[in-house]
């Protein structure tokens, strides 16, 4: 079974420019995740979708960050304008469903802002 | 959400000893508390998990216990090998099925 995957692995940009990163969550999973991890800390909730639905978006920075899950498989996470301070690993994580408290993660994509 | 917090930052200790790592919490609605093991530049990996209703739950030479009384559990690591050397991060559940995690510990496992 795949795991999750997300890409690019890596993105270097300069601060205010746009960036996006794709994540497809294991196979069958309806739940899914977008954390943030600084370095040095543990991850940090962005969302969580159920299926297409965003139920929880509390800690989004709704300015310049936004996320979508058109089909409730494939998920964007978009930031625009990027500042400095995004500099970040963000992960990815899935769940068979909304009563499974299991998370498996993605291997991140690892955001450098200039 | 409320905070984990996790104890110690790091841990350094020789190959084949006992390594334990605790962490507490506040949110008596918590019931699900995973462990996740981080090799520098991969992704998390869930080690193991336990719920409220049990108090203790092994795998092999990992352990975790859970005390809900004192709200805290820890993760016991048996005859460390070096490559058990990584970023262990504890978590609890708040809310729903969202996660709360702790800010990790850097074992160290010297040969």
């Amino acid at each position: 079974e795949a795991g999750v995957v997300q890409s690019p692995r890596y993105k270097i940009i300069e601060k205010k420019q746009p960036v996006a990163f794709w994540c497809n969550p294991i196979s069958g999973h309806n739940t899914l995740y977008w954390y943030r991890q600084n370095l040095g800390q543990g991850p940090e909730l962005l969302i969580r979708y159920e299926n297409e639905e965003a139920v929880d978006d509390s800690q989004l920075p709704k300015d310049r960050f936004s996320a979508e899950r058109l089909k409730g498989v494939d998920s964007t996470l978009k930031i625009q304008p990027a500042e400095l301070g995004d500099s970040a690993v963000y992960l990815c994580a899935s769940s068979p469903s909304a009563g499974a408290y299991e998370q498996y993660f993605g291997p991140g994509t690892r955001l450098t802002v200039t | 959400g409320e905070n984990v917090e996790q104890h110690p930052s790091t841990l350094s200790v020789q190959e084949g000893d006992s390594a334990v790592i605790k962490c507490t919490y506040s949110d008596s609605a918590s019931n699900y508390f995973p462990w996740y093991k981080q090799e520098l530049g991969k992704r998390p990996q869930l080690i193991i998990d336990i719920r409220s209703n049990v108090g203790e739950k092994k795998d092999q030479r990992i352990a975790v216990t859970l005390n809900k009384t004192a709200k805290h559990f820890s993760l016991h690591i048996t005859e460390t090998q070096p490559e058990d050397s990584a970023v262990y991060f504890c978590a609890r559940n708040s809310g729903y099925s969202t996660l709360t995690f702790g800010k990790g510990t850097m074992l160290l496992v010297s040969p």
